[in-house]
């Protein structure tokens, strides 16, 4: 089993469509927790944190629920530039710091 | 945020030879890291490079494949050693955010360096 698991996508939105994003991740201990956004042939940049009450900004909300090890990203109001691909990332501690990725959620956003 | 810069950023090379890329980062940090992205898939972490210290590696990385070198709180190289087209992948150097920024314990990233081997 994969430390941190996307679901697979890719999605196909209108524009204007409100879309979310799923993550799990296996080790319990894991601290901190991300999404980031990768642009085809760049690299990644932090999108948000999130945090356990949640939290906003702008037409983006991210959830983490630490009990069943999951974390959310919703998108509302899609516009073409949101089309890339999101990557969920959770930092752990055990034996060192590190961070480890998702295999990434292609998204694309249409006219 | 940290300006990270990364040397090449894309090389073709012949099998059963080494790469050396560089990352330059423009202000001190006490870890950085190395990832390796290969065609749609996701960042794959090899090694923390930490100053002062030998590399740690992850799980099917392993120090004569991938030395790294970090002689100080702004610079670190890895190379890829007598490579194969297995090989052929974007590496990414990265750093966490400073302790005491709002977005502590992220990453940021280089533009990676694109490699092929042929």
């Amino acid at each position: 089993r994969k430390e941190v698991e996307q679901d697979p996508g890719p999605f196909n939105v209108p524009e204007g469509a409100t879309v979310a994003f799923n993550c799990t991740y296996s080790n319990s201990a894991s601290q901190s927790f991300f999404w980031y956004r990768q642009d085809c042939r760049k690299e990644p940049k932090l999108l948000m944190s999130v945090y356990s009450s949640g939290n906003e900004d702008g037409r983006f909300t991210a959830q983490l629920n630490r009990a069943s090890q999951y974390i959310s990203l919703l998108i509302r109001d899609s516009k073409l530039s949101d089309s890339a691909t999101y990557l969920c990332a959770v930092t752990q501690y055990t034996g060192g710091f590190k961070t480890i990725f998702g295999a990434g959620t292609r998204l694309f956003v249409k006219a | 945020s940290a300006v990270i810069s990364q040397k090449p950023s894309r090389d073709i090379c012949q099998r059963g030879t080494s790469l050396t890329i560089q990352c330059q980062v423009d202000s001190q940090v006490t870890m950085m890291f190395w990832y390796r992205q290969q065609p749609g898939q996701s960042l794959t972490l090899i090694a923390t490079a930490n100053q002062g210290s030998e590399a740690t590696y992850e799980s099917g990385f392993v120090i004569d494949k991938f030395p790294i070198s970090r002689p100080n709180l702004t610079f670190s190289t890895l190379t890829v050693s007598n490579m194969s087209p297995e090989d052929s992948s974007i590496y990414l150097c990265s750093v966490d955010a400073l302790a005491d920024s709002e977005n502590s314990d992220t990453q940021y990233f280089g533009p990676g360096t694109r490699l092929t081997v042929l």
